[in-house]
């Protein structure tokens, strides 16, 4: 089946780069997600890729994919306190109307921000 | 409108008890998700909507657990005698799709504890 596996956790100093990086095995992969999940809250989407890329930068963010080797990273440059949050990386395999339709998740890495 | 909506945010129930959550997508999606996250985990696929129709469900869904988009807007999940493993947040998403990418929108939750 699907699987897609994140580091637990990173530490950062404020204003340094953060990169968080997540593995998957579907080859079938179409788009890749990068989600933020702050406590007591929903998952906000940061991100995505489609498979056919790999790279895309928006504003802060770069999201990196090596398709042959089933690699997705996300760099949060100029980390910020708010940034501190748990990130999922997710894939689907949804193609217009065809393919699988949810999203697979990671287990989430934990980004701690040190002032 | 502000987005999907869950009701209730907590949930306290006895073992054995029943208990229904409600999920109110973005009004034009014609996509509804349930997915089940437990504390340390990514989110995990439950059931899927199309319109009013339930197109796919996860070997997660057991016999206990029932959902249902009767006019396609929006969804119940019901747990008939609740056990303490389906303590968990219960997270609601809704997308709209005329071809790629999926990108869903998710709700704050319905936190379950069974005690």
């Amino acid at each position: 089946g699907e699987d897609v596996e994140q580091s637990l956790f990173l530490s950062v100093r404020e204003g340094d780069s953060s990169v968080i990086n997540c593995t998957y095995t579907d080859s079938s992969s179409t788009y890749l997600y990068w989600y933020k999940q702050e406590p007591g809250a929903g998952l906000q989407l940061l991100t995505y890729i489609f498979s056919n890329m790999d790279m895309k930068q928006d504003q802060r963010l770069t999201v990196l994919l090596n398709k042959k080797d089933k690699h997705l990273s996300l760099r949060i440059a100029d980390t910020q306190t708010g940034d501190s949050a748990i990130y999922f990386c997710a894939e689907t395999s949804s193609r217009g109307d065809t393919g699988r339709r949810a999203l697979t998740f990671g287990s989430g890495t934990r980004l701690q921000v040190q002032p | 409108d502000t987005g999907v909506s869950q009701n209730p945010r907590h949930k306290i129930t006895k073992r054995g008890q029943n208990v229904t959550f409600r999920c109110d997508p973005i009004s034009e999606h014609n996509r509804l998700y349930w997915y089940r996250q437990t504390l340390g985990q990514g989110p995990e696929f439950l059931t899927y909507f199309q319109n009013e129709a339930q197109l796919e469900k996860s070997r997660l869904l057991s016999d206990r657990f029932s959902a249902e988009r009767p006019k396609g807007s929006f969804s119940t999940l019901e747990i008939q005698r609740t056990e303490q493993g389906d303590s968990a947040m219960y997270l609601c998403a809704s997308s709209f799709t005329r071809g790629s990418p999926t990108e869903a929108f998710f709700g704050q939750g319905t936190r379950l504890t069974v005690v």
